[in-house]
């Protein structure tokens, strides 16, 4: 919706240049990453998973990579488009799926 | 196709009215239900889930209430609506790893 992310951190970047989004997660015991693209006034939608036995996904565009030694989770996105504009929030699952967590988010400004 | 329904889009409601949202789920049965709340600048909340028809799990003790009443389809309730429900409320199902949300529904009690 238009007022969710309102206090977000804002990552602002050039049409064409990558992206990076980072995401700091809790649980050591995590065993599932998931990427959401949310747009104004919908729902989140996935965009790419990992699992905590690997430490690179890549997908149409993005890759995510994960960190386990610092629980650190990032979103690269190549060649940004207007269209990636978006608030992206990570979510860590554990306990055989039944226990999401979701970050707060990142809003990305894709600029002309 | 698995789809999922959720409505309305947008709804202003004056403090101390009920509320009601919806949410029906398409092409799956039996899945897990999930409502969640979105308030400005933070991330998501989880109110409720469902694992089966008549089994509601509440996460957060609050205003709100969820049902159940058929197996692709969760409900939203409150008796009296205060300020503090504002926000953006998400319908979400899963039959395994990750989600797949609804469209939300953008919640103003004044």
């Amino acid at each position: 919706g238009e007022s969710v992310g309102l206090h977000l951190p804002t990552l602002s970047v050039q049409e064409g240049d990558n992206s990076i989004i980072n995401c700091a997660y809790s649980n050591s015991a995590s065993d599932y990453f998931i990427w959401y693209k949310q747009e104004s006034g919908k729902g989140p939608q996935f965009i790419i998973d990992i699992r905590s036995n690997m430490d690179k996904r890549q997908g149409q565009r993005v890759t995510v990579l994960l960190n386990k030694t610092v629980k650190h989770l990032s979103l690269q996105i190549a060649a940004t488009q207007p269209g990636d504009s978006a608030v992206y929030f990570c979510a860590e699952i554990f306990f055989y799926g039944q226990n999401f967590v979701f970050g707060p988010g990142t809003r990305l400004s894709v600029l002309p | 196709s698995q789809t999922i329904h959720q409505w309305p889009a947008t709804l202003v409601q004056p403090v101390g009215s009920p509320l009601s949202l919806e949410c029906t789920v398409e092409g799956t049965s039996n899945p897990n239900l999930y409502w969640y709340r979105q308030a400005a600048g933070r991330g998501l909340q989880l109110l409720f889930y469902s694992v089966g028809i008549g089994q509601i799990s509440s996460e957060v003790p609050q205003n709100l209430s969820a049902s159940r009443p058929q197996d692709r389809q969760f409900i939203l309730s409150s008796k009296k609506l205060l300020l503090s429900d504002s926000g953006f409320y998400l319908c979400a199902w899963t039959e395994g790893d990750g989600y797949t949300f609804g469209s939300g529904t953008r919640l103003t009690v004044v």
